[in-house]
């Protein structure tokens, strides 16, 4: 069973519009997640990190929150613009010395006109 | 751009065919990765190498071949594969601190994959 959770695996939303992406994960010990967007064809590129004391971090018109207690992670898109439209994906670090990453299925977003 | 290129950008290939996938990092990291990413699954690491020494190889077939002659350049050679193998092969650098990940700031930076189909 995948360690990373993703919610809803697709959406569709209307532009100008505002969502929000769901991560929930059991890896653990955890030292910090990452939300990645991937444009189709392309290689994931980082919009945020955050460690586990923080609960929340914006990046422009994406914000994550973390709840290390409940082990959740959301990403926030604010207005939405048709460029938002690609693949979120959710990456834990786990606190283990290892390099791997422990990443989620991701959750497809278009935005439409 | 990420700093990391890959080519070829998409490949079609034969089960009997040998080819090659490039990528070369132009961010003087000291790590570099190969990942595959499966239609609805998550990414998968591959390959790990760490100041040109292989550091984990997550159980794939010997038809996968890495090379990895400097910090910048990674190689994964590809032989008599099977259709399964069909995904978007991804690769990625990061700057290691002493072996062992940063507990903040820790980042990988990807390139834009090479899609394969094996025909």
């Amino acid at each position: 069973k995948n360690q990373v959770e993703q919610s809803p695996q697709s959406l569709i939303i209307l532009e100008g519009k505002n969502c929000t992406l769901q991560c929930n994960y059991t890896v653990s010990p955890f030292s910090n997640l990452r939300w990645y967007k991937q444009d189709t064809g392309r290689g994931p590129v980082s919009l945020t990190i955050m460690t586990f004391s923080e609960n929340t971090k914006s990046n422009g018109r994406y914000t994550a929150t973390l709840d290390a207690d409940t082990k959740q992670s959301s990403l926030h898109i604010t207005a939405s613009q048709l460029s938002d439209s690609a693949s979120y994906i959710c990456v834990v670090i786990p606190d283990t010395g290892r390099r791997a990453l422990t990443f989620g299925s991701g959750t497809r977003l278009q935005v439409q006109p | 751009e990420t700093g990391v290129t890959q080519t070829p950008r998409h490949l079609v290939m034969g089960m009997t065919n040998k080819k090659s996938l490039k990528c070369e990092q132009h961010l003087g990291h000291n790590a570099m990765y190969w990942y595959k990413q499966s239609a609805k699954k998550p990414l998968e690491l591959m390959f790990v190498y760490n100041f040109k020494e292989q550091t984990e190889n997550n159980s794939v077939p010997s038809r996968f071949s890495p090379e990895c002659p400097n910090s910048s350049h990674l190689f994964l050679h590809l032989h008599t594969l099977q259709p399964e193998d069909s995904a978007l092969y991804l690769c990625a650098s990061s700057q290691d601190v002493g072996g062992r990940p940063r507990r903040e700031g820790y980042e990988q930076y990807f390139g834009p994959g090479t899609r394969l189909t094996v025909t």
